[in-house]
């Protein structure tokens, strides 16, 4: 079975801070990639980052980038110079061969100004 | 390109009633998603297809719950009889293809109240 964990319910961080979002995930596949997607207030689910599982090479995207640990299963989001726009629900998932993704909870990330 | 278009974006209707959520994947996408979020349950993948052919629906929570996808542009879930309990927001998303790990696209959603 596959499972994402993220254990951070809510967090806060001040504009242009830094923050990160936990992920931990469990899957016995070799194969995969992980996503992390916003959903903000108009609760449009958004793609912000995606990562190959056999690629080393955290992925980026503008002040968006991944801490991806393998070997501990763990895919951390790093938001750098935080936005009032960041806030929003943000969700890890994973997707296994076949591409069914498996979603976390979710953290509730409040950006205050 | 539009993305993926759902409709209705709202619903409210009495138990019993039957209520069909429609979807219009990305031109080009070859697989189509259902998902039900509550806040209970979280993001919950009800169904997908392949080519218009449905690959898995053990997600479906009972046979009040259909899908279909008589083309590559069309794609419904359908619930008869509704109860309170399906309340909830029902995506659809779309992708270029399943088995690697493509990026799905998802639309804006349909928030079911069913009272």
């Amino acid at each position: 079975a596959q499972t994402v964990t993220q254990s951070q319910p809510e967090m806060s961080v001040q504009e242009a801070e830094t923050v990160t979002l936990s992920c931990t995930y469990d899957t016995s596949e070799n194969n995969y990639y992980l996503f992390w997607y916003k959903q903000p207030p108009s609760r449009q689910m958004i793609l912000v980052i995606r990562q190959e599982a056999y690629k080393q090479q955290n992925a980026t995207e503008n002040r968006f980038s991944v801490n991806f640990q393998k070997a501990a299963k763990s895919f951390s989001l790093k938001i750098s110079d935080s936005q009032l726009g960041d806030t929003a629900m943000y969700f890890c998932a994973l997707a296994p061969y076949g591409n069914k993704l498996v979603f976390g909870a979710g953290t509730i990330l409040r950006v205050k100004s | 390109d539009a993305g993926v278009i759902q409709s209705p974006r709202h619903e409210v209707t009495e138990m019993g009633q039957e209520v069909t959520l429609r979807c219009k994947p990305i031109s080009g996408h070859n697989s189509l998603f259902w998902y039900r979020q509550t806040m209970m349950r979280g993001l919950e993948l009800l169904i997908y297809f392949n080519n218009n052919v449905p690959i898995d629906d053990s997600g479906m929570p009972e046979d009040r719950f259909s899908a279909k996808m008589p083309n590559a542009s069309f794609s419904t879930l359908k619930i008869q009889p509704s109860e309170p309990r399906d309340s909830a927001v029902y995506f659809c998303a779309s992708s270029l293809r399943t088995g690697g790990g493509e990026t799905q696209y998802f639309g804006p959603g349909t928030r079911l109240l069913v009272l």
